[in-house]
This record gives C-alpha cells, sequence and structure tokens, in this order.
C-alpha cells in the first residue's frame, strides 16, 4: 500500500534561490491539495487540483508560488525567489472523490529551510 | 466555511477514554465535521467525519448534537500513541480543510 510520498524531505536552500517539490498522491486518486505549516500552527490551505485543473488558490499564495499537476497524476510545486518566511513544512495530500469533501490523505511532508 | 473552536490542551490517563470537544454554532447545514490529528513530524491523518449522525470507526466515535453546533471525538481507549494534535474542521463542498490551532492531547501512563 503505497501511500502519498513527497520529495525532497528536507531541503535548506539560501534566500533568493529557486525550489520546487514533488507529490505523488495515492494512484486513483484525483483531487490534490498543497498546504503550509509552519511552526506551532495548523496546515494552511495553498490550491487544489481535480485532475490537472488547478481549482482554488489561497489569496495568500504570492504570485512566486505556482504549482502543476500536468497528467492529472504527480504534482509539483515551486517557490522563486525565496524568503526566510518561506521556511516551513509543506504538505500534499490526495483524495477521491467527485462532489462533496473527501478524507484527505497526507504525505509526510517537505521541510523547507531558507537561510 | 464554519469557524471551530476547540480548547487548547487536555491531558488523558492511559486506559481512559478521552473526549475532545469542538463548538461550531455557525456551521451550516451542507458542511461535515471532520476529525484529523497530527502526530509529532508527521502529516495530519483522518480520523472520522459526520453530517448529522453519530459515527463510530475503529479508531473513534464521533458525538453530533442534534442542533449540529458542537460534537465531542470520543477515543475509548487511549494510548500513550494517541498524544497528538487534534484538529476538529468543517468541510464545505469546497473541500479544502481549514485548520485551528487545534487540541494538544495528552497521554499520561
Amino acid at each position: 500500500d503505497t501511500g502519498v510520498s513527497q520529495d525532497p524531505r528536507h531541503k535548506i536552500t539560501k534566500r533568493g534561490q529557486n525550489v520546487t517539490f514533488r507529490c505523488d498522491p495515492i494512484s486513483e486518486h484525483n483531487r490534490l491539495y498543497w498546504y503550509r505549516q509552519t511552526l506551532g500552527q495548523g496546515p494552511e490551505f495553498l490550491t487544489y487540483f481535480q485532475n490537472e485543473a488547478q481549482l482554488e488558490k489561497s489569496r495568500l499564495l504570492s504570485d512566486r508560488f505556482s504549482a502543476e499537476r500536468p497528467k492529472g497524476s504527480f504534482s509539483t510545486l515551486e517557490i522563486q525567489r525565496t524568503e526566510q518566511g518561506d521556511s516551513a513544512m509543506y504538505l500534499c495530500a490526495s483524495s477521491f472523490g467527485r462532489f462533496g469533501p473527501n478524507e484527505q490523505f497526507f504525505g509526510p511532508g517537505t521541510r523547507l529551510t531558507v537561510l | 466555511d464554519a469557524k471551530t473552536t476547540q480548547p487548547t490542551s487536555m491531558d488523558c490517563a492511559e486506559g481512559r477514554a478521552a473526549n475532545l470537544p469542538c463548538n461550531h454554532s455557525t456551521i451550516s447545514g451542507n458542511e461535515y465535521v471532520y476529525w484529523y490529528r497530527q502526530i509529532h513530524s508527521q502529516g495530519p491523518q483522518y480520523i472520522i467525519h459526520g453530517l448529522k449522525n453519530n459515527e463510530t470507526n475503529e479508531m473513534a466515535s464521533l458525538i453530533i448534537t442534534e442542533d449540529r453546533k458542537s460534537s465531542t471525538l470520543i477515543l475509548p481507549h487511549a494510548t500513550l500513541r494517541d498524544t497528538a494534535v487534534y484538529y476538529c474542521i468543517a468541510v464545505g463542498y469546497g473541500n479544502k480543510l481549514v485548520f485551528g490551532a487545534g487540541t494538544i492531547l495528552r497521554v499520561k501512563s
């Protein structure tokens, strides 16, 4: 049973560099979500895909952030010109469904540290 | 999505039932009550959800009041491995999860 996987698990980068994270959802899941979590806080929604379509994007997400899910399978989250405030755990989740809310399965996260 | 309110922290003795309350007084008719938990350094884990009726699965029971303004998650026999942050979330058709601060549950031997 392969769950949601994320790569890398840890990333250290210098301010101003670009970083890209990958998420592989559970294979039959058509929905994919990205969340961000800072220390001591609950996860914060970033964006959501149904198949390859990006259906919702948080207003808190700056234009330095972009996410893709080109074939409706894996997804990438890119952060351009990283800032120290981007340091956080980036979580990916997937679910299966057409209408209404569904149980989301989370990956282990990618911890980003911006120096 | 409706806002939920939970106590900041709770303690429970190992082997006893843990009862975690959640207030969601502004919940709308099409919003479900979902519970997730997050063990340190891991991604959140789904526990249970419900709309109107009480629900039970292998992990927990969910009791929702008749007016749907509050609910209680029950872990029937808490173990040390149940120590985690527990999140109560009202989820509508938008699908995204809006996490609050949750309740830190500490199970003590």
